[in-house]
């Protein structure tokens, strides 16, 4: 699995839009971007991922470099119940399905 | 579909007793994770299977764990003897093979406690 290096913690308002960046410079060539967050006391809850284009669901956007070294997971307008530990995960390849958690970003949305 | 269901929810144990951890992946999942989450050590993968076979037990902490699949219903994480150190809480996840990429669902964990 790809190394990843995320900021321990981050502050956003509510309505304000929160970017959280990720660097996975080690990446490989098949591994995706996993996002996931774990809000106080329950099970990782999957977020989005992606491998080359930019992504959009109806939680986040996920905008990944050229290079692949890092991505921006976007939530466009946080609310207080987006308070939760945001984890980037590369993995793939022959690691499939492995997912290895980090340390994450604590992000926390402020009235 | 539920989710993923795990029991119990809580479990107080004495040291030196066998624990039981019991998971039900979410139906039609062929991949299935156990993972431990501790304050000092983050989320750690133990184990995962694919198709009910073990792929991947090098998280395993030591002899002590014991994981089992008997088949795509259920998974079970064991623990003989157990040590204070073993408490934390236990999640299991499973997925789906989707073409190069996994969703994984995470069910609620199991809190253990070893007293």
């Amino acid at each position: 699995d790809a190394k990843t290096t995320q900021p321990p913690s981050m502050d956003c308002a509510e309505g304000r839009a929160a970017n959280l960046p990720c660097n996975h410079s080690t990446i490989s060539g098949n591994e995706y971007v996993y996002w996931y967050r774990q809000i106080h006391s329950q099970g990782p809850q999957y977020i989005i991922h992606g491998l080359k284009n930019n992504e959009t669901n109806e939680m986040a956007s996920l905008i990944i470099t050229e290079d692949r070294k890092s991505s921006t997971l976007i939530l466009p307008h946080a609310t207080l119940r987006d308070t939760a530990v945001y984890y980037c995960i590369g993995a793939g390849g022959t690691s499939y399905g492995k997912l290895t958690f980090g340390q994450g970003t604590i992000l926390t949305v402020h009235p | 579909d539920a989710g993923v269901i795990q029991s119990p929810r809580h479990e107080v144990t004495e040291m030196g007793q066998e624990v039981t951890l019991r998971c039900k992946p979410i139906s039609g999942h062929d991949y299935l994770f156990w993972y431990r989450q501790t304050m000092m050590r983050g989320l750690e993968l133990l184990i995962y299977f694919n198709n009910n076979v073990p792929i991947d037990d090098s998280g395993m902490p030591e002899d002590r764990f014991s994981a089992k699949m008997p088949n795509a219903s259920f998974s079970t994480l064991k623990i003989q003897p157990s040590e204070p150190r073993d408490s934390a809480v236990y999640f299991c996840a499973s997925s789906l093979d989707r073409a190069g990429y996994t969703e994984a669902f995470f069910g609620q964990g199991t809190r253990l406690t070893v007293v």
